[in-house]
């Protein structure tokens, strides 16, 4: 079954603590994405990351980065120094190939709270 | 520039009522979807339309109805509410149904007594 697990429900930081968020994911597939959203106070969901399977280079921009690990199927997210824009809830998901149409599998989602 | 736009962004509903939350997007995207955001659950696919005149349900269908007469619109019906359909709706697009590049409207926050 396609699933993707964010263990953290909420987490709480201090300003310019680093903080990684967990992501866990189960396929079947050989080839698949992962993505990031970043769900801020205002409600609109942003495209945060897309990686798919054959790259497993970490990547970096700015304060964010993220670690791809298909060894334990993880897609950890980790934002450096963070700020308190970075409160939101952050979601994991996983791209489904299904036919006509692939599907994005989200993980229930981890709220950050950074606080001054 | 407008994106995905989604009216309307409250509503409050008695059980049985019915309503469309309405989605419109001017990208020229082909692929469009329903989603539902729920405490603790993420996101949840209701359905989905790879162009005009083709739509297909997601994880969660029941309860509700979409067509797809135009690339750009792409209306969420719901025939008789309940409670348990109380949640954030999002309409998404994307250009691709290989990418998975979701671009979301703001949301639509809906409540049935």
């Amino acid at each position: 079954a396609q699933k993707v697990t964010q263990a953290q429900t909420e987490i709480s930081v201090v300003e310019k603590e680093d903080v990684t968020l967990d992501c866990v994911y189960e396929t079947r597939d050989t080839t698949y994405y992962l993505f990031w959203y970043k769900q801020p106070p205002s409600g609109e969901l942003v495209f945060l990351i897309r990686r798919n399977s054959f790259d497993e280079q970490n990547e970096i921009s700015g304060r964010y980065s993220w670690n791809f690990q298909k060894s334990t199927s993880s897609f950890n997210f980790t934002i450096t120094a963070s700020q308190v824009v970075d409160s939101a809830v952050y979601f994991c998901a996983l791209l489904m190939f299904s036919g006509g149409y692939n599907k994005l599998i989200f993980g229930a989602g981890t709220r950050l709270a950074v606080h001054p | 520039n407008a994106g995905v736009t989604q009216t309307p962004k409250f509503q409050v509903l008695k059980t049985g009522q019915s309503m469309t939350l309405q989605c419109a997007q001017d990208m020229n995207h082909e692929y469009m979807s329903w989603y539902r955001q729920d405490p603790g659950m993420g996101l949840r696919l209701i359905h989905y339309s790879v162009g005009a005149g083709i739509t297909d349900q997601g994880e969660v269908p029941n309860g509700y109805n979409v067509s797809r007469s135009t690339t750009e619109d792409f209306p969420l019906r719901l025939l008789s509410a309940a409670p348990s359909q109380t949640s954030v709706y999002f309409c998404a697009s994307s250009y691709s149904r290989v990418t998975g590049e979701l671009f979301f409207g703001e949301g639509s926050r809906l409540t049935v007594l």
